[in-house]
């Protein structure tokens, strides 16, 4: 089946750090939407892409689909405390099929 | 509703029994979608309703696992028969339209004994 390849696993900086977290696949896929999901919680809608090579920004998250639709990264600048919990990207190959999700990114920020 | 809402939040089950979840979605939202997610993965696609038609069920992991949504909002998704293996987060998510964001609601925690 479709696989999305999340990277790093696992992440821990310091407040003010930036952070990029990227996810990959074998497969083109037409849309990359990008979720932060907090203990407890569904994961909620940071940004989605929806052309390759767009490059959005939503506050201090800027996220891009890559140019070979095989591909999506995120970044999320002048980290702090609030940013912590876990970011997964979603990709999907053609309008009304499923959103395939990675495997998710932990992210952890010291104050 | 202002959110998906699922129910219950949590469900503890005997092996053998089953079970039925609920979910709500946003009013207006055409789409629906099940999700399963075990601890520490990402959601792993069950399947998913346009209006009233299931579109897709082939993430559905075997025969006692179903879905309806007779018509075209409240979704129920059964599962007969339960087994431990089948515990896990059950989660719903909405979508104004096909290809559109998916917004998740809270989920049921299931945990078969």
């Amino acid at each position: 089946g479709q696989q999305l390849n999340q990277s790093p696993q696992s992440m821990f900086i310091q407040e003010g750090e930036d952070v990029s977290m990227n996810c990959t696949s074998s497969s083109i896929f037409n849309t990359w939407l990008w979720y932060k999901q907090d203990p407890g919680e569904g994961p909620v809608l940071l940004i989605a892409l929806y052309k390759a090579g767009e490059l959005t920004s939503n506050g201090r998250l800027t996220a891009q689909f890559g140019i070979t639709r095989k591909d999506s990264f995120l970044n999320i600048s002048a980290s702090i405390p609030s940013d912590v919990g876990i970011y997964f990207c979603a990709g999907r190959q053609t309008s009304g099929s499923r959103l395939t999700f990675g495997e998710g990114t932990q992210l952890t920020v010291n104050p | 509703g202002a959110g998906v809402s699922q129910s219950p939040r949590y469900k503890v089950t005997k092996r053998g029994q089953d079970v039925a979840l609920r979910c709500d979605p946003i009013s207006g939202h055409v789409s629906l979608y099940w999700y399963r997610q075990a601890l520490g993965q990402g959601p792993e696609f069950l399947t998913y309703f346009n209006y009233e038609a299931q579109q897709d069920k082939s993430g559905l992991p075997n025969d006692r696992f179903s879905a309806e949504r007779p018509e075209g909002s409240i979704s129920t998704l059964t599962i007969q028969r339960t087994e431990q293996r089948d515990s896990a987060m059950y989660r719903c998510a909405s979508s104004l339209a096909r290809g559109e964001k998916l917004f998740f609601g809270s989920g049921t925690q299931l945990s078969v004994l």
